[in-house]
């Protein structure tokens, strides 16, 4: 059973645009939710992560949105740079134990 | 900055073959983590641990068994390398109190 749901699987966005990514979970008890990104060749690295107390989380370009009783969060990157291209994660976790991962979302950055 | 590095960055082995790959952290982290990552399935946990000589199972065991006999370095064994093995091999650590993991730049195996 998939523990974590990720779309779209795939994102094309323009320059500038802002890209979205959903994810949802099951398990009530995660209390940690990051986002990992991962460029080719490399190993993923944190993005931005959030914990279950607060709606949203904001760095930079990277917000993370959080709905406790839809159980869903959502990475938004806004003003979308072609460097941002890469490969999106989403993972839950309960005390930052074993992670749950979602299947990633391949995003592309138009010039 | 933590460095996890990892023995091989592409191997090939053959079937049946026993198989070891290697996980070496710098930053004295006491969790370690090996997944695997396939397209369209994302990462998924193959074994953790938490200290030395401990070790959990996580959600694809089968076929992998791991070994921790220093605090730095994590091995995956595969006892006999079989074809459905072939994928990314992702090693990560993390301190006891943090929750961020840190991962290698991994290990694509194919088995023939």
């Amino acid at each position: 059973q998939q523990q974590v749901k990720q779309s779209p699987q795939s994102l094309i966005v323009q320059k500038g645009g802002i890209s979205i990514i959903n994810c949802a979970y099951e398990n009530t008890a995660f209390d940690y939710f990051p986002w990992y990104q991962q460029f080719p060749g490399k190993g993923p690295a944190l993005l931005i992560a959030i914990r279950p107390d607060v709606s949203e989380k904001k760095e930079g370009r990277f917000t993370i949105s959080f709905n406790k009783s839809a159980k869903q969060f959502s990475l938004h990157i806004m003003d979308s740079q072609p460097g941002d291209s890469a490969t999106y994660f989403c993972a839950a976790s309960y005390h930052g134990n074993q992670f749950y991962f979602g299947t990633g979302t391949s995003l592309t950055v138009i010039p | 900055d933590v460095k996890v590095t990892q023995s091989s960055r592409y191997l090939v082995k053959r079937t049946g073959e026993k198989v070891f790959l290697e996980c070496v952290q710098d930053m004295d982290h006491e969790n370690m983590f090996w997944y695997r990552q396939d397209p369209g399935l994302g990462l998924r946990l193959i074994y953790f641990s938490y200290d030395v000589k401990m070790k959990e199972k996580g959600d694809i065991p089968e076929g992998y068994s791991v070994s921790r006999e220093k605090k730095e370095r994590f091995s995956l064994i595969l006892e006999s390398a079989s074809t459905n093995q072939t994928s990314m091999y992702l090693c990560a650590s993390q301190t006891g109190d943090s929750y961020e993991q840190y991962f290698g730049p991994g290990t694509r195996l194919t088995v023939t």
